[in-house]
């Protein structure tokens, strides 16, 4: 089945413990990207990656890290975090199909940072 | 900056009726925009996806139409179900490689 996994699904942590969400995608998608979703802010991308071992800041990287090693991987990387991350963060990926640029979900990560 | 807005914030329909979801845009300049459904606390699910050169996209009871010009799309779903109610996010993108710009999305619920 065609589908973006994310691991944990649900996190609770202590403010400056480092941590990682990994995200897979399964369709050989070349584009991946981290979002997060908040109450009244809606969803702002952190990070993206056109493919392997290129990526770029989204609208909100601070105090966020990625890495592109594998196309199918695209980790997010909270070094230190801070109750400021507390949010739902979505991984995604795209491809082009007959429709053009498409792009599919993961299932998303809760986090919450105390 | 392209701005994304979409009204109304909620909706309350019952079984039945027709619904019918606005999403505007400021700069019209867009590769593509997509519709998505999100229930709450999962993640988001594509609905439909209409190319900057489309003028519609039709699958099943949703249709969604795109006016670029006028930076404006609707997505109406034909006689709406109880399992219709989610949050329905309209993006767009600038390019084929950019990012999404999200609105805020419209909040449904439809009652038995």
């Amino acid at each position: 089945e065609a589908q973006v996994t994310q691991n944990p699904r649900y996190l609770i942590t202590v403010t400056g413990k480092k941590l990682t969400v990994t995200c897979s995608q399964n369709m050989n998608h070349e584009y991946m990207s981290w979002y997060r979703q908040d109450p009244g802010l809606g969803l702002r991308q952190i990070y993206y990656s056109m493919n392997v071992e290129v990526t770029d800041k989204g609208d909100v990287p601070e105090g966020y890290k990625v890495s592109r090693k594998e196309k199918r991987n695209f980790p997010l990387i909270l070094e230190s975090p801070s109750p400021n991350q507390t949010s739902l963060y979505f991984c995604a990926s795209s491809f082009k199909g007959q429709g053009g640029y498409e792009q599919y979900f993961g299932p998303g990560t809760r986090l919450t940072v105390t | 900056k392209q701005e994304v807005t979409q009204i109304p914030a909620a909706l309350s329909v019952p079984e039945g009726e027709n619904l019918v979801l606005n999403c505007s845009f400021t700069d019209s300049a867009i590769y593509n925009l997509q519709w998505f459904r999100q229930d709450p606390g999962k993640g988001l699910t594509s609905l439909l996806l209409i190319q900057s050169s489309q003028r519609e996209q039709t699958s099943g009871r949703l249709n969604a139409s795109l006016d670029k010009s006028s930076g404006r799309s609707t997505l109406y779903i034909a006689a709406s179900q109880p399992g219709d109610s989610a949050t329905y996010l309209c993006a767009v993108r600038p390019n084929s490689w950019g990012k999404l710009q999200f609105g805020a999305g419209t909040q449904v619920v439809v009652t038995p």
